[in-house]
């Protein structure tokens, strides 16, 4: 079985330049998280989807950061405009469902160096 | 006061040995409890649950201290295939939200 699918891996920009991550979870996942891992640090959720449904962007920095995930299925994270301060890993993890102590399955992440 | 705290170490053990990590966390209403393995540069995996009564896998032992609000993951004869970073979560009661540690390093050294 497919794990969750990230792209790229890589990416390195400038500041105040537009960037885009994309994710694909595990098949018939309904849940998927947003997370950003910066260097020495645990993931920290940005947002959680159930299906298509944003139900927790309390954390996502809405100034520059946004996300969709239109059909339910995979989902896009920009950043526009990047700052030097986003240089991080952004993981994408999915379950099957939202609830309580359900296992969350990561994505490889893309790692973002802005410069 | 963070809500998750670990020594982020690194803890260097030699093959062998038996290495144990703390995990304390400030909210009561916590639900449930994981110990996550991260590899560097790779995705945080799920190593274990932790029960409220303790629980084992192999070499590994969760245990879970709800009066003194720490969790502990036990490793038995540590191999080099164990090095990496150990990542603490916890949950809230009635939330799906993962709250993470910062991790601890393991090396095992040969």
């Amino acid at each position: 079985e497919a794990g969750v699918v990230q792209s790229p891996r890589y990416k390195i920009i400038e500041k105040k330049q537009p960037v885009a991550f994309w994710c694909n979870p595990i098949s018939g996942h309904n849940t998927l998280y947003w997370y950003r891992q910066n260097l020495g640090q645990g993931p920290e959720l940005l947002i959680r989807y159930e299906n298509e449904e944003a139900v927790d962007d309390s954390q996502l920095p809405k100034d520059r950061f946004s996300a969709e995930r239109l059909k339910g299925v995979d989902s896009t994270l920009k950043i526009q405009p990047a700052e030097l301060g986003d240089s991080a890993v952004y993981l994408c993890a999915s379950s099957l469902d939202g609830g309580q102590g359900i296992e969350q399955f990561f994505g490889p992440g893309t790692r973002l160096t802005v410069l | 006061r963070k809500e998750v705290e670990q020594d982020p170490g690194p803890f260097n053990v030699p093959e062998g040995a038996t290495v144990a990590f703390n995990c304390t966390y400030s909210n009561s209403a916590s639900q449930s409890f994981f110990w996550y393995r991260q590899d560097c540069r790779k995705e945080p995996k799920l190593l274990m649950s932790v029960y409220s009564s303790g629980n084992e896998d192999g070499r590994f032992t969760a245990q879970l201290n709800r009066a003194s609000q720490y969790i502990s993951l036990l490793i038995r004869d540590s191999k080099l295939s164990d090095s990496a970073t150990y990542l603490c979560v916890v949950t809230l009661s009635g939330t799906y939200k993962y709250i993470f540690g910062t991790g601890t390093r393991l090396k095992v050294l040969a």
